[in-house]
């Protein structure tokens, strides 16, 4: 069964450093794309970018470039999302998501879901 | 950043067709970029629904439909059931902002 499982729940102060991970099995890590998805409280879905494996090659949204980083460690089947100085405005639940093998990147979704992990940033 | 919009909530008695659309653009949708669709209970992490504008993925019961047209899409849920009670979002990609792009989220209720 292919699952993606991740960190547990944060709870940081305004201007600290927060890694979390999303590890993923029962697949070829380093041969699909793996991404992040914000959702901020009561609100909708916004794509934050996406990183393949295999090559460490990574796309970012306009929104999200220069505001967070995405890595992967394909020696632990393990990617992740990375701030450097948190604001109270990145408070939201986070979810790490794997898109199919499609070589045109604009057809591709996503599939499956991490559990998510909720990040709160309050003083 | 949402550039598809759908309406925020719909609702139907159980057995009922509801429908949920998704409008977009000709950067997006309208540019032929195939419209995906999720479901998202109450508490739990998105589910993919329906890809590639109709197709379903294996265990989605088939009461849920997808279809695109133009700068639109829509989801169908026929046979409406009190487990169907969701958030549903629709997804794409957008060609001018060079991004996944989401829908605004439609609530479903079933009275």
């Amino acid at each position: 069964e292919v699952q993606l499982v991740q960190s547990g729940a944060e709870v940081k102060k305004p201007g600290e450093s927060l890694k979390i991970s999303c590890k993923g099995s029962g697949y070829s890590f380093t041969s699909y794309w793996i991404g992040w998805v914000r959702q901020m409280p009561g609100k909708g879905l916004e794509w934050m970018g996406i990183i393949y494996p295999g090559d460490s090659d990574t796309r970012y949204s306009p929104s999200f470039q220069g505001q967070v980083t995405i890595s992967a460690d394909k020696s632990i089947s393990t990617a992740y999302l990375q701030w450097s100085s948190l604001k109270a405005s990145d408070t939201a639940m986070y979810y790490c998501v794997r898109q199919p093998p499609m070589q045109q990147l604009v057809r591709r979704w996503f599939d499956p879901w991490g559990q998510g992990t909720l990040v709160t940033v309050s003083s | 950043q949402s550039v598809l919009t759908q309406p925020p909530s719909v609702s139907g008695a159980p057995g009922q067709r509801v429908t949920i659309s998704c409008t977009g653009s000709s950067s997006n949708i309208g540019a032929g970029y195939d419209v995906h669709w999720y479901q998202q209970l109450p508490g739990t992490a998105p589910k993919l629904l329906i890809y590639g504008n109709s197709n379903r993925p294996s265990g989605v019961p088939d009461r849920f439909s997808g279809s695109k047209s133009g700068t639109s899409a829509s989801l169908a849920i026929t046979g409406l059931q009190a487990e169907d009670e969701a958030d549903y979002y629709c997804q794409s990609y957008d060609s001018s902002l060079s991004l996944y792009v989401f829908g605004t989220g439609t609530k479903v209720t079933v009275l």
